[in-house]
């Protein structure tokens, strides 16, 4: 079983829209996450951090984070065409420093 | 501030051959971590160094090494290249890590092109 498992995309979402990325990880120990964000051709960046049970928001962007369901999710409202991108999941804490394999995002126009 | 830097952009060798990577952290930054992101794949990852020490190592073969030196620079060595080495190769720094991984910062990674 791999340590962390996103929802598979391609995630398509017409502009305007809420898009609900979903990520699960197995390792009862990793209590916080990072989201990156990777456009096309381009390294990930850090979007979001979220070490508590509950939301983090960050503009138009959510992050869910639900320790007992070992469950973090990334909600971005109101999408744009510039939100179109890879989002990678990553545990803190994590000696495999792995990440999960990405949604692909395509926000509609 | 300068942010993560990589050498070379593009590098293109033939099989069996050795490739080099480089890589400079942002300064103040202790740890380097070494990222394969094949076509179209997730990010691999292949090494961990912090202070000058290899501190994790991926699920590569031993072709993969690589070294920290002094100044927090790094070094990817890729060994006997085979065709599937062909990828983005990232870099990435962060502050010391106090229990696995902390923020990342990516550099724009070099591409290793094997024909």
């Amino acid at each position: 079983q791999k340590e962390v498992e996103q929802n598979s995309g391609p995630l398509s979402v017409p502009e305007g829209a809420i898009a609900s990325l979903n990520c699960t990880y197995s390792d009862r120990g990793s209590q916080s996450f990072f989201w990156y964000r990777q456009y096309s051709g381009k390294s990930p960046e850090l979007i979001m951090f979220i070490y508590s049970n509950g939301d983090k928001e960050d503009g138009r962007f959510t992050a869910q984070l639900n320790k007992a369901s070992q469950y973090v999710s990334l909600l971005i409202r109101d999408s744009q065409p510039s939100d179109s991108a890879t989002y990678l999941c990553a545990p803190r804490g994590d000696y495999k420093l792995s990440f999960g394999a990405g949604t692909t995002v395509t926000v509609r126009a | 501030e300068a942010g993560v830097t990589q050498s070379p952009t593009h590098l293109i060798k033939t099989r069996g051959q050795q490739a080099t990577l480089r890589c400079s952290p942002i300064s103040g930054h202790t740890s380097v971590y070494w990222y394969q992101q094949a076509l179209g794949l997730g990010l691999q990852f292949l090494l961990w160094y912090d202070e000058g020490e290899e501190r994790n190592r991926g699920n590569f073969p031993p072709r993969f090494s690589g070294r920290q030196f002094p100044n927090y620079s790094s070094e990817l060595n890729v060994n006997a290249l085979e065709l599937e080495d062909s990828a983005l190769y990232l870099c990435a720094s962060s502050l010391a890590p106090r229990g696995g991984n902390e923020k990342l910062f990516f550099g724009s990674g070099t591409q290793l092109s094997v024909l």
